[in-house]
């Protein structure tokens, strides 16, 4: 099984709201990601997590917030995003010191 | 600075034949490199990888070639089917850093049957 789930599959919010999306694995992987895909653009990375702690931030805007609640969960907390931070937004994840990452179908983000 | 290049944003071959996707890459600190598949409104598959200690890894119909000397690979499905059409990206990563894959802009591959 290397099924990584995503909810929800598309979102539209205002520049005002806050909203999260979530990530999931069952796969005992204690390596997940967050990466954002522009149309046409390969996946760019922005948050790693090993061992639910955050070891990776790719200088990224504090309106985007990640969680790892526990070892199978990944949250990304969006607050006060602008219309540019429209994209598909990615979880992945990987057995600890692997290179191989499994991916999940996205969340499509659409910010109006 | 574009680390990771795949120069050919689309290739068309015919149903049988050989699809050849080409990577190059700038850092010779990579030493680790993966390719896979996205069909639209999904994410990213894992294919297949190679590491910097061989020049060549095979799954079924899929071929990954390495020229470390040249910083160049190569993926190579045979035969091609219609299912195969899709964005394919090459990634690159480095010991000790294994979280952190750097992608190619991509190749969309069609299979026309």
């Amino acid at each position: 099984d290397t099924e990584v789930t995503q909810t929800p599959k598309h979102l539209v919010m205002g520049m005002t709201n806050k909203k999260s999306l979530k990530c999931e694995q069952h796969m005992g992987h204690r390596a997940m990601y967050w990466y954002k895909q522009k149309a046409k653009k390969p996946p760019e990375l922005m948050f790693v997590y090993s061992y639910e702690k955050l070891s990776i931030n790719e200088s990224v805007p504090s309106r985007f917030s990640p969680e790892c609640p526990n070892s199978s969960l990944l949250n990304l907390h969006l607050h006060a995003l602008q219309p540019e931070d429209s994209a598909l937004y990615l979880c992945a994840s990987s057995q600890s010191g692997s290179y191989t990452q499994y991916f999940g179908p996205g969340t499509r983000l659409t910010v109006l | 600075d574009q680390q990771v290049k795949q120069n050919s944003p689309s290739l068309s071959v015919q149903e049988g034949r050989i699809s050849i996707l080409n990577c190059d890459y700038t850092n010779s600190m990579f030493d680790y490199f993966l390719w896979y598949k996205k069909y639209p409104a999904e994410g990213p598959t894992f294919l297949i990888s190679i590491s910097s200690i061989k020049d060549k890894n095979e799954d079924g119909r899929f071929t990954v070639f390495l020229n470390k000397s040249a910083k160049h690979l190569s993926l190579h499905i045979v035969p091609s089917q219609p299912g195969d059409s899709a964005v394919y990206f090459c990634a690159a990563s480095k010991s000790g850093n294994t979280g952190k894959l750097i992608f190619g802009q991509g190749t969309t591959l069609q299979v026309k049957p």
